[in-house]
């Protein structure tokens, strides 16, 4: 059972446009969610994250969107560089329970074409 | 701090054979993690630690699975017997703990296992 989904494994966006990864997740106790960011032969590093008590966040180029009714959020980059390219990981964890413990999803690997 | 080292980077073994992987965490991290990237399933958490201690291995995948952090400064994740199907991208993360509203990781590079 998938607690956070992403469902498109991959995206290509033309360099200088918007970027939009989408991430869903069905537990509710989720309160706190990340999105990390991947090159080829490297491990995740960290990129933006949000609290369930907000609804964006924002840092750079880079925002995330945060609808906790749909469980739904997402990750704008704007405008899209080709330093972009990379795999994209949401992820997910519920802060106030006892365990410090990340659910991934599957990422998205997004291309930048110039 | 180097961050977070791991050993070795590639790993080729023969199916039936030991294979350690180690994880070094930055130093001062309270939790360490160890999960495992394939095509088929993403990232997935295998086991992490709290001060040394085991907290959730309910994502090992079967007793040929084993981890261990003797101290706060090392860790190991070892298979044994190997199979092919365990061909993947081994991380380590470690992370500071909670500080009320981060739950940010630090990764390592990695370690791909491929077992023939």
């Amino acid at each position: 059972d998938q607690q956070v989904k992403q469902n498109s494994p991959s995206l290509s966006v033309q360099e200088g446009r918007i970027s939009i990864l989408n991430c869903d997740y069905t537990n509710s106790m989720f309160d706190y969610f990340l999105w990390y960011k991947k090159y080829p032969a490297e491990g995740p590093t960290f990129l933006i994250s949000i609290s369930s008590i907000k609804d964006k966040n924002e840092d750079g180029r880079f925002t995330v969107f945060l609808n906790k009714s749909a469980k739904h959020l997402s990750l704008h980059i704007v405008p899209s560089q080709p330093g972009d390219s990379a795999v994209y990981f949401c992820a997910a964890s519920a802060v106030r329970s006892s365990a410090s413990k990340i659910i991934f999803g599957s990422g998205t690997r997004l291309s930048i074409r110039p | 701090d180097a961050g977070v080292i791991q050993s070795p980077r590639h790993e080729v073994t023969e199916m039936g054979q030991e294979v350690t992987l180690r994880c070094k965490p930055i130093s001062g991290h309270d939790y360490l993690f160890w999960y495992r990237q394939t095509m088929m399933r993403g990232l997935e958490l295998l086991i992490y630690f709290n001060n040394n201690v085991p907290i959730d291995d309910s994502g090992m995948p079967e007793d040929r699975f084993s981890a261990k952090m003797p101290n706060a400064s090392f860790s190991t994740l070892k298979i044994q017997p190997s199979e092919p199907r365990d061909s993947a991208v081994y991380f380590c993360a470690s992370s500071p703990g909670r500080d009320g509203t981060q739950e940010t990781q630090y990764f390592g590079p990695g370690t791909r296992l491929l077992v023939l």
